[in-house]
């Protein structure tokens, strides 16, 4: 069975900074991986989709990268800002779609 | 298209009540999940559907619990009688394919009293 596990759980950064969330799944036999944000009380929102033939995605200032030898992804965010406060969620995607824990980032002004 | 549509948003309902929660995927979309989020365990995935299909339900908690897809454009969870317990966020998604991204609805907010 898929396991998805995303370190840190919590990360807390001053407005500026540069920061790299992971996601790391026991199963390389995936066709993609998508990154997404849930604000509080919010459905998730879509940022990035890494097919398995890619091994990078850009989208602003969002970069995800994708390793599926080694069972993982990273999703950099550059010049955080305080608007980038969410909790973000890796999925998995065979036919089905399995998720990690979430990584909850908060960006101090 | 307005994307993903769940109804209802909000529902509060009494312990062994029967609950139907509702989802409209968007159109084209072939593949249709339902998730149930809570703080101990995160997304779980409960069901999929792909063209109208069941494809796995190994998540579904108990026999309480049973979707539907009649067609396309609309699919329910029902669960029957309800618990404390289930109280939860429900998500439905849906997706094109398998090389696509998947869409969110904005969940309902089950609470069980």
């Amino acid at each position: 069975k898929q396991e998805v596990t995303q370190i840190p759980a919590a990360l807390s950064v001053p407005e500026g900074e540069n920061l790299v969330l992971n996601c790391s799944f026991t199963d390389s036999a995936i066709y993609n991986l998508q990154w997404f944000r849930q604000d509080p009380g919010k459905g998730l929102t879509s940022l990035l989709l890494i097919q398995s033939s890619q091994r990078e995605q850009t989208s602003g200032r969002l970069n995800a990268s994708l390793d599926k030898s080694s069972g993982r992804s990273t999703l950099y965010i550059a010049a955080s800002q305080p608007g980038d406060s969410a909790t973000y969620l890796c999925a998995v995607i065979v036919y089905d779609m399995r998720f990690g824990a979430g990584t909850r980032l908060t960006v101090k002004p | 298209d307005a994307g993903v549509i769940q109804s209802p948003r909000h529902e509060v309902t009494e312990m062994g009540q029967e609950v139907t929660l509702r989802c409209k995927p968007i159109s084209g979309h072939d593949y249709l999940f339902w998730y149930r989020q809570t703080m101990m365990r995160g997304l779980e995935l409960l069901i999929y559907f792909n063209n109208n299909v069941p494809i796995d339900d190994s998540g579904m908690p108990e026999d309480r619990f049973s979707a539907k897809m009649p067609n396309a454009s609309f699919s329910t969870l029902k669960i029957q009688p309800s618990e404390p317990r289930d109280s939860a966020v429900y998500f439905c998604a849906s997706r094109q394919g398998t090389n696509t991204e998947a869409f969110f609805g904005q969940g309902t907010r089950l609470t069980v009293v």
